[in-house]
């Protein structure tokens, strides 16, 4: 069956710590890969996207993201994290074909301390 | 300036009322989707439509219903069949080039029905 499990509902990271999401798919095809950010109230941003060549993706407001086949994992990472970035971060998987249909991760709560 | 819209960002409804949730994009993208966003529930796909007069259950229709009758507006209709109508709901689209599968979401409306 096709999902993605982020382990981690909730977090908390001190302002200036590194961060890391996790991320894990299990899909039949190769995979596009998604991160995306939830402000409270508001839609989602994407954050950024792994299709395919270099498995180490750079996204917007300093995150990147790594594609790992072999564990079946894309885990999201920040070096320094700011209070701004206190958020609900949500990873999501798709195919390549006519299917555009997203799975979705039941996402990850984002908590800064000052 | 491109984007999506959702109207209005909060709504209240008294229970046994069809309200109708307004969706409209100009992205020019051809696919569009509706989601339903509860505490701790991720993002659960209600409908979809690919193209312009076609649309398909997601994995959670039941009680609601959608038309597509032009490109840019995908409104979703939450009737009085849907048991427990109070959550977020999130509209996106997405472009259909070969490729490409992210989704843009707009800011959500919030419906209450008491």
């Amino acid at each position: 069956a096709q999902s993605v499990t982020q382990p981690d509902i909730h977090i908390t990271v001190s302002e200036g710590a590194s961060l890391e999401l996790r991320c894990n798919y299990s899909y039949g095809a190769t995979p596009y890969l998604f991160w995306y950010v939830q402000s409270p109230g508001q839609g989602l941003q994407l954050l950024l996207k792994y299709f395919s060549g270099d498995t180490l993706v750079q996204g917007i407001k300093g995150f990147e993201a790594e594609f790992k086949r072999s564990q079946s994992s894309f885990n999201l990472r920040k070096p320094s994290v700011h209070w701004s970035d206190a958020a609900e971060y949500f990873c999501a998987v798709g195919g390549a074909g006519n299917n555009r249909k997203l799975i979705w991760g039941l996402g990850t709560s984002l908590a800064v301390n000052p | 300036d491109g984007g999506i819209t959702q109207s209005p960002k909060y709504l209240f409804r008294k229970e046994g009322q069809n309200v109708t949730l307004s969706c409209e994009q100009n992205l020019n993208h051809d696919a569009m989707y509706w989601y339903r966003q509860d505490p701790g529930q991720g993002l659960r796909l209600i409908y979809y439509s690919q193209i312009v007069n076609d649309f398909q259950k997601g994995d959670i229709a039941e009680g609601y219903s959608v038309s597509r009758e032009k490109k840019e507006s995908f409104p979703l209709t939450v009737t009085s069949a849907q048991k427990n109508p109070t959550a977020f709901y999130l509209c996106a689209s997405s472009p259909q080039e070969v490729g490409t599968h992210e989704q843009y979401f707009g800011p959500g409306t919030r419906l209450t029905v008491t």
